[in-house]
């Protein structure tokens, strides 16, 4: 059965990097037709996808944070990773790692890890 | 991309149906049929309930449909259940087959 862990620190200082890991198990981040997103949550407000990367390197990023995110993967340990720089107090979400449908004739996100709650303050 | 509109809140009673509606623009919903919908209890991850507008993944009742008509999409659940209460996400393509854009959610409450 599939699932995805995210992993990284809670709280993170205004003007810093956020970095998160998400840990794939039960299926191999190369699996194809299938892309890695991160998509995260402010407390009590909705879901904003960040962005998207296939096995190869390939990513797509949401326009409005492009400037500051970058995502990469290990597929030697069935990982991928989201650093997001420069940080503020609106980027206090609970982030959101899973497995991205983009291939085919369809398009979804499923399943989606637990969730990792980052906090941005000094 | 802005976020789709979805209305805050909806309720009904065990049994009822409800429709929840999601309405973009012509660069999102109205131009792809890639809607998703997604459920989210308190303190828990979303999970996909439809997809691809219509489709429902395995073990997710047939009490839920889902449909599109222009630019607006809907859920509807049927025979309403007490463990249905929870927040509904849409999302849909946006702007381009590399863009993703959710709405701002509905609660749902079983009266």
């Amino acid at each position: 059965q599939l699932q995805l862990q995210e992993s990284g620190p809670g709280l993170v200082k205004p003007s810093e990097t956020l970095s998160l890991t998400c840990t794939v198990s039960g299926d191999s981040v190369t699996s194809a037709t299938f892309y890695w997103g991160w998509i995260r949550q402010p407390p009590g407000e909705g879901l904003e996808w960040i962005g998207s990367i296939y096995y190869s390197g390939n990513t797509y990023y949401n326009p409005s944070l492009k400037s500051r995110v970058t995502i990469s993967v290990d597929t030697s340990k069935d990982q991928f990773s989201l650093k997001m720089t420069s940080v503020t107090a609106a980027d206090t979400a609970v982030y959101y790692c899973a497995r991205h449908r983009l291939g085919g004739s369809s398009r979804w996100f499923d399943p989606w890890g637990q969730g990792t709650l980052v906090t941005v303050s000094s | 991309q802005s976020a789709l509109t979805q209305p805050r809140s909806v309720s009904g009673s065990p049994g009822q149906s409800v429709t929840i509606s999601c309405t973009g623009t012509s660069s999102d919903i109205g131009g792809y049929n890639f809607v998703s919908w997604y459920q989210q209890h308190p303190g828990t991850a979303p999970k996909l309930m439809i997809y691809d507008v219509t489709k429902r993944p395995s073990g997710v009742p047939d009490r839920f449909s889902g449909s599109k008509s222009g630019n607006t999409a809907s859920l509807t659940i049927s025979g309403l259940q007490a463990e249905d209460e929870a927040d509904y996400y849409c999302c849909s393509n946006a702007g381009s087959y590399t863009a993703w854009v959710f709405g701002g959610g509905t609660k749902l409450t079983v009266l």
